[in-house]
């Protein structure tokens, strides 16, 4: 079964302080991809950051980081120095080959970031 | 801009009426989709088409209906047999199928209510 689970439903915290959002994936595949997607107030999801199986490399990119272990299946999405733009419902996702064309989602965390 | 368009924004439908979202991509994506989500809630996917001429129904099928004539178009009927429209629709689109690893991206959503 192909599943995403995101523990945390909400989250806040005070502006600067830095916050890491969970992701715990299952499948049985052993080539996927695994995505992070920003979903502002105004609705649009906004792709973040790709992720394949076989690449555990963790990834930076400004103030955001990603923690890829397969050991326990995490996908762990950090921002540092927050800040009140970074406010807004973050998902979790996976594709593989068993997911077919489907991505498969998690239910989201709310980040609210206060000033 | 490359992207994707959807239209309109925010429409107001009337029970027993039948509405159509419209869907455009100007990415040369072969793959589109669409997906409803419901406030608080996750996404769902309705229907995707991964090329002209050929869709397929998602988890939620029922009360919507979409045709795949042009590769950039892909629209949206919610239907008088859709129980309960009122919903965030977004539209999406990937490259290819996404079991192979392709990214999907996301338009700005439509919102619809039923008065």
């Amino acid at each position: 079964a192909q599943k995403v689970t995101q523990a945390q439903t909400e989250i806040s915290v005070v502006e600067k302080e830095d916050v890491t959002l969970d992701c715990v994936y299952e499948t049985r595949d052993t080539t996927y991809y695994l995505f992070w997607y920003k979903q502002p107030p105004s609705g649009e999801l906004v792709f973040l950051i790709r992720r394949n199986s076989f690449d555990e490399q963790n990834e930076i990119s400004g103030r955001y980081s990603w923690n890829f272990q397969k050991s326990t299946s995490s996908f762990n999405f950090t921002i540092t120095a927050s800040q009140v733009v970074d406010s807004a419902v973050y998902f979790c996702a996976l594709t593989s080959y068993s997911s077919a064309s489907k991505i498969i989602f998690g239910s989201g965390t709310r980040l609210s970031i206060r000033p | 801009d490359g992207g994707i368009t959807q239209s309109p924004k925010y429409l107001f439908r009337k029970e027993g009426q039948n509405v159509t979202l419209s869907c455009e991509q100007n990415l040369n994506h072969d793959a589109m989709y669409w997906y409803r989500q419901d406030p608080g809630q996750g996404l769902r996917l309705i229907y995707y088409s991964q090329i002209v001429n050929d869709f397929q129904k998602g988890d939620i099928a029922e009360g919507y209906s979409v045709s795949r004539e042009k590769k950039e178009s892909f629209p949206l009927t919610v239907t008088s047999a859709q129980k309960n429209p009122t919903a965030f629709y977004l539209c999406a689109s990937s490259p290819d199928r996404l079991q192979t690893g392709n990214t999907i991206y996301f338009g700005e959503g439509s919102w619809l209510t039923v008065v």
